[in-house]
């Protein structure tokens, strides 16, 4: 039984590049959470997505990132644009049902903006 | 707004200790708290989760206490080993929303 598939594991893109982080969740979840970690902090939420619908956006900054999860396929997080700040590792979580279900997460991919 | 707060940041016990971490939350709509365990380079794991209708939950040497007045929980890892070193997070959600997690304790475990 797969769990939460991401890839790239790593993403190297210079400044000004467009960045694409994607999630395929576990088999049966149609619930996707991104999730966003510094080195030595915590796990900043992002975005909260359902099948073609995004539930959640709250903690994705407004300019520059986007997210989706369609009908077929895995979420994409897209990052525009992107600078220094941007690297981070980058983590998708799935459950079958949102909140109180509990969250499988991938290792996540390590982005570098040089 | 920290909506778990967590701590302490990082602990050091000696093997065959008890690790303590702590979560206090302010919002009583939360109604699942999990903790998970994250190794370096990979995705946090989840180790155990409680619900507030319980004020404890065992699974092995890992235990949570639960306290619904005070708004706090905490994990207890007993007999702890070096294989236990890792960073630990506590969660809270509630039905149909977003999970919001602490900010992490970095545990050493000294053989």
């Amino acid at each position: 039984n797969a769990g939460v598939m991401q890839n790239p594991r790593h993403l190297v893109r210079r400044r000004g590049q467009e960045a694409r982080l994607r999630c395929s969740p576990m088999k049966g979840h149609s619930h996707v959470y991104w999730y966003r970690q510094l080195p030595e902090e915590g796990l900043k939420f992002m975005v909260y997505l359902q099948k073609e619908n995004i539930i959640d956006e709250s903690g994705m900054p407004k300019e520059r990132f986007s997210a989706e999860f369609p009908k077929e396929g895995p979420s994409i997080l897209r990052i525009q644009q992107v600078v220094r700040g941007d690297s981070a590792a980058y983590f998708c979580a799935s459950t079958p049902t949102g909140g109180t279900s509990p969250l499988h997460f991938g290792n996540g991919t390590r982005l570098t903006v040089t | 707004q920290q909506q778990v707060k967590q701590s302490p940041q990082s602990l050091i016990v000696q093997k065959g200790g008890i690790s303590i971490i702590n979560c206090a939350y302010e919002n009583t709509a939360f109604d699942y708290f999990p903790w998970y365990q994250q190794f370096p380079g990979k995705g946090p794991a989840l180790l155990i989760a409680i619900r507030p209708d319980v004020s404890e939950k065992k699974e092995g040497r890992f235990t949570i206490s639960f306290n619904k007045s005070a708004k706090q929980f905490s994990l207890h890892i007993m007999d702890s080993q070096p294989g236990d070193s890792a960073t630990y997070f506590c969660a809270a959600s509630t039905t149909g929303n977003q999970f919001y997690f602490g900010t992490g304790t970095s545990l050493t475990v000294i053989p």
